[in-house]
């Protein structure tokens, strides 16, 4: 199917295990965004990617790794989770004019 | 820290009328704004975006852009139940590739 697909829906770890979130998209766009959703915070830009193998930080990178080594995926990493990165993870993509494509997200909960 | 700011409503509108959301966003080098809609669970679906001053129509929802007051806003008229979501306003930063600045959302309840 074409479009955004995000897995797994739902998330429950343990602190300090490592956790990665899944991102694939079928338009070959080049830009890839992954964002977290908090009550009182709003959407924030974890990391980016402008194309394979070209990331970058956003505003809340700490305690994430990411990765583009194709066009399609674009995993997130949490390589020891706190209860703090306990939120709703959205991956997004876009072509030049920035109109963003949301996954349907990725409730993780830390305990 | 460039910021995109939204009255957190809830805003509650009779079915029929015209809504009115605004944002103001801090980073006068932004040149393109997004008004997002999001239901509860759900994720943000793209509804208008904007990139010159004045209007822009599109069925029932009109946006607004003012640079010189670093202003934006969604009309919705004909308001139905259905519109009730969280708005998001959007902002491509100065500089552009950095990603879209999001506001935290104004919450619209459309009374039937």
């Amino acid at each position: 199917d074409a479009g955004i697909t995000q897995s797994p829906r739902y998330k429950i770890t343990e602190t300090g295990r490592q956790v990665t979130l899944m991102c694939h998209q079928t338009w070959s766009h080049s830009y890839m965004f992954w964002y977290r959703q908090d009550l009182g915070h709003g959407l924030r830009l974890i990391y980016y990617s402008a194309a394979a193998d070209i990331t970058d930080k956003g505003e809340v990178p700490d305690g994430y790794v990411v990765s583009r080594s194709k066009t399609e995926n674009f995993p997130l990493t949490l390589e020891s989770a706190t209860r703090s990165q306990t939120s709703v993870y959205f991956c997004a993509s876009s072509g030049v004019n920035y109109g963003y494509t949301f996954g349907s997200g990725t409730r993780l909960t830390v305990v | 820290q460039k910021e995109v700011e939204q009255n957190s409503g809830p805003l509650s509108v009779p079915e029929g009328a015209i809504a009115s959301l605004n944002c103001t966003y801090s980073d006068r080098g932004s040149q393109s704004f997004f008004w997002y809609r999001q239901y509860s669970g759900k994720s943000p679906e793209l509804i208008m975006s904007i990139y010159s001053n004045g209007d822009k129509e599109d069925g029932r929802f009109t946006a607004q852009l003012n640079k010189a007051s670093q202003y934006v806003s969604l009309l919705i008229r004909d308001s139905q139940p259905s519109d009730s979501a969280t708005y998001l306003c959007a902002a491509v930063p100065g500089g552009g590739a950095d990603g879209l600045t999001f506001g935290k959302g104004t919450h619209l309840i459309i009374q039937p």
